[in-house]
């Protein structure tokens, strides 16, 4: 069965540091998705960004990154130069397979992500 | 250009009623998608409808469970003699299966607080 964890639970950082919320997930499928989406105080779910198991390249949006490593089975995401509306809970989630039947998120706990200007 | 919505946002119910909360999905979406968040247990999967296909009900916690899509469009999930430990936030998401996979569109919630 496939299983997202965030071992950070909460992560409290002064405004204008780097900060790197963790995502280790388990699967036994070889196709599967993951998936990162941000949960402000608002509580709306935003996403964020998704890859694919074939697809092993980092990837750079603004000050957002994300490093998807196979062998370790992480997909790390990275707030460069955190700024205070970067407060939120941040979820990773995973998707297993590529067919019709294979649609649910399994989604890790969360981490509680505090920019502290 | 709506997103997906939810009513009510907010629901108070007394221990052993039944409720219903509506989720109305972004237009063209097949696919709809239940999920609960609580506090301790983060997102927990529901159910999902596909178009006119049988729904997958294996994330459903109990019998007092259900919930219906009428017309592919607007999804009811119904409670019945709720718990105490049914109070979460019920959130709602569509997505479009003709696109990429699995990117799933989330609405507002329902906050379920029963008393």
């Amino acid at each position: 069965a496939q299983k997202v964890t965030q071992a950070q639970t909460e992560i409290s950082v002064v405004e204008k540091e780097d900060v790197t919320l963790d995502c280790v997930y388990e699967t036994r499928d070889t196709t599967y998705y993951l998936f990162w989406y941000k949960q402000p105080p608002s509580g709306e779910l935003v996403f964020l960004i998704r890859r694919n198991s074939f697809d092993e390249q980092n990837e750079i949006s603004g000050r957002y990154s994300w490093n998807f490593q196979k062998s370790t089975s992480s997909f790390n995401f990275t707030i460069t130069a955190s700024q205070v509306v970067d407060s939120a809970v941040y979820f990773c989630a995973l998707r297993e397979g590529s067919g019709a039947g294979s649609y649910q998120l399994t989604f890790g706990k969360g981490t509680k992500l505090s920019v502290i200007p | 250009g709506a997103g997906v919505s939810q009513s009510p946002s907010n629901k108070v119910t007394e221990k052993g009623k039944d409720v219903e909360l509506r989720c109305d999905p972004i237009s063209g979406h097949t696919a709809l998608y239940w999920y609960r968040q609580s506090l301790g247990q983060g997102l927990e999967f529901l159910i999902y409808f596909q178009g006119n296909s049988a729904p997958d009900k294996s994330g459903l916690p109990s019998d007092r469970f259900s919930a219906e899509r009428t017309g592919g469009s607007v999804s009811t999930l119904t409670i019945q003699r709720t718990q105490q430990e049914d109070s979460a936030v019920y959130l709602c998401a569509s997505s479009y299966l003709g696109g990429t996979p699995g990117e799933q569109f989330f609405g507002p919630g329902t906050r379920l607080t029963v008393l």
